[in-house]
């Protein structure tokens, strides 16, 4: 099915391990947004990219990285990870001039 | 610069009757408005959206949302709850243009009870 995959559904890590979150969408969709979602804080963006090879801050962008090599992949990396970011990550996507977003399944994860 | 206001952290109903979420905006310009359903451990399903046309926006799963510039308001209804609506709902606002950025809620959780 057509959409937005995200890849690990859950994951585990220790403070200062590190790792990358990866977001496919097989829709040609120009734009590509992170988030993560935090009890009682709805959702708050991290990064977006409105097209291959471009990045861009969003609220909440310190302690990850963002890479757009392809356009239909957008990862997110956490170089040293902190318990702080214990969160569930969601990927979406949007093409322009469009007002609808397709959002992933979103990724569980628990940094201990 | 934009915001959104949910003015219910939870609200209770009984099934069968109507459903009320609040929720309030701000923004320099004229938004975009959505509202998003999550159920537990889910993804985030568009229940509806506001682009400018019609002010009485209808969604799926019967819920429906009116735009009010003079209230600066969108707040969501159902005339009937089922044991189904149960779930969290964000009101999200978003400006028209490059990117487009989405900026969220904290979020309304809709319990029905029987």
């Amino acid at each position: 099915n057509a959409g937005v995959t995200q890849t690990p559904k859950f994951r585990v890590l220790k403070t200062g391990q590190s790792m990358t979150l990866l977001c496919a969408q097989d829709m040609n969709h120009e734009y590509m947004y992170w988030y993560r979602q935090d009890p009682g804080m709805g959702l708050r963006l991290i990064h977006y990219s409105v097209g291959e090879g471009t990045t861009a801050k969003g609220e909440v962008p310190d302690g990850y990285n963002v890479s757009r090599l392809k356009k239909q992949n957008f990862l997110l990396g956490l170089e040293s990870a902190a318990p702080s970011q214990t969160s569930v990550y969601f990927c979406a996507s949007r093409n322009r001039g469009m007002d609808g977003y397709t959002f992933g399944s979103g990724t569980r994860l628990t940094v201990v | 610069a934009q915001s959104v206001t949910q003015l219910d952290s939870h609200v209770s109903v009984s099934e069968g009757t109507p459903v009320l979420l609040r929720c309030n905006y701000s923004s320099s310009y004229s938004p975009s408005l959505f509202w998003y359903v999550q159920h537990p451990n889910k993804g985030l399903q568009l229940l509806l959206k506001y682009t400018s046309a019609a002010t009485l926006v209808k969604g799926i799963n019967g819920f429906e949302a009116e735009f009010k510039k003079s209230e600066t308001s969108f707040h969501l209804t159902k005339p009937s709850a089922h044991m189904s609506d149960a779930a969290e709902y964000f009101c999200v606002v978003s400006l028209t243009g490059t990117a487009s950025k989405l900026t969220f809620g904290t979020g309304t959780r809709l319990q029905v009870t029987l």
